[in-house]
């Protein structure tokens, strides 16, 4: 069965500098998708990066990358320069791809980020 | 473009009353999916359909929870009799697709459930 880890309940980070968020999955398939969604305390999902299971190069957009690491099964988010306005939950969530089949997003447990000044 | 539009943001309901909560989804988005974020964990999904037929809803807990999307744009999931392990936020979400892994999910602000 699929299942999503994030073994980090909370990370404190210091402003301007870059922390990293695990995530470690498990699937059977082949086809999938890894995402990283922020929710800050209004509670809104906010999309940041995706990876495809066969893309070959690490995504990036913007300050976020994603170390994607296929035989490790694990697909952490690195944020540079980190702002104040980064402090949320981060959630690590996985689709399996399969054409014409549910895909439905399963999420970890969250990590708590927060940015000091 | 817009997102997706949920209301209402809050409800306070006491135990064994019933609750809606409304969702529109990105205009051309097929797929709409509800889950339930309770506090401290990870969305749960409750239900899924592709335009208005359903394509998973094997968390959704029948006895007291039902959701409908009628010719497939906005959707309705209610809540009836709620219990107080029912407090939790409310997401709802659209997709383009339900194939594929590439195709983004979007969430809107969510609908937070208070039953006491």
């Amino acid at each position: 069965a699929q299942k999503i880890t994030q073994t980090q309940p909370g990370m404190f980070v210091q402003e301007k500098e870059a922390v990293t968020l695990d995530c470690t999955y498990d699937t059977s398939d082949q086809s999938y998708g890894l995402f990283w969604y922020k929710q800050p305390s209004s509670g809104e999902m906010i999309f940041l990066i995706y990876q495809g299971s066969y893309d070959e190069q690490n995504a990036t957009e913007g300050r976020y990358s994603l170390n994607f690491q296929k035989a490790r099964k694990s697909a952490n988010l690195v944020i540079s320069a980190s702002q104040l306005g980064d402090s949320a939950m981060y959630f690590c969530a996985m689709r399996e791809g399969r054409y014409n089949q549910g895909g439905k997003l399963i999420f970890g447990q969250g990590t708590e980020l927060s940015v000091k000044p | 473009e817009a997102g997706v539009a949920q209301s209402p943001r809050y409800k306070i309901i006491e135990k064994r009353q019933s609750v809606a909560f409304w969702c529109n989804p990105i205009s051309g988005h097929a797929t709409l999916y509800w889950y339930q974020q309770i506090l401290g964990q990870g969305p749960k999904l409750l239900i899924q359909f592709q335009n208005n037929g359903v394509v998973d809803d094997s968390q959704l807990p029948k006895d007291r929870f039902s959701a409908e999307r009628l010719k497939g744009v906005d959707s309705t999931l209610k809540i009836q009799p709620a219990k107080l392990e029912d407090s939790a936020v409310y997401l709802c979400a659209s997709s383009l697709f339900t194939g594929g892994s590439g195709n983004t999910i979007y969430f809107g602000e969510g609908s937070w459930l208070t039953v006491v």
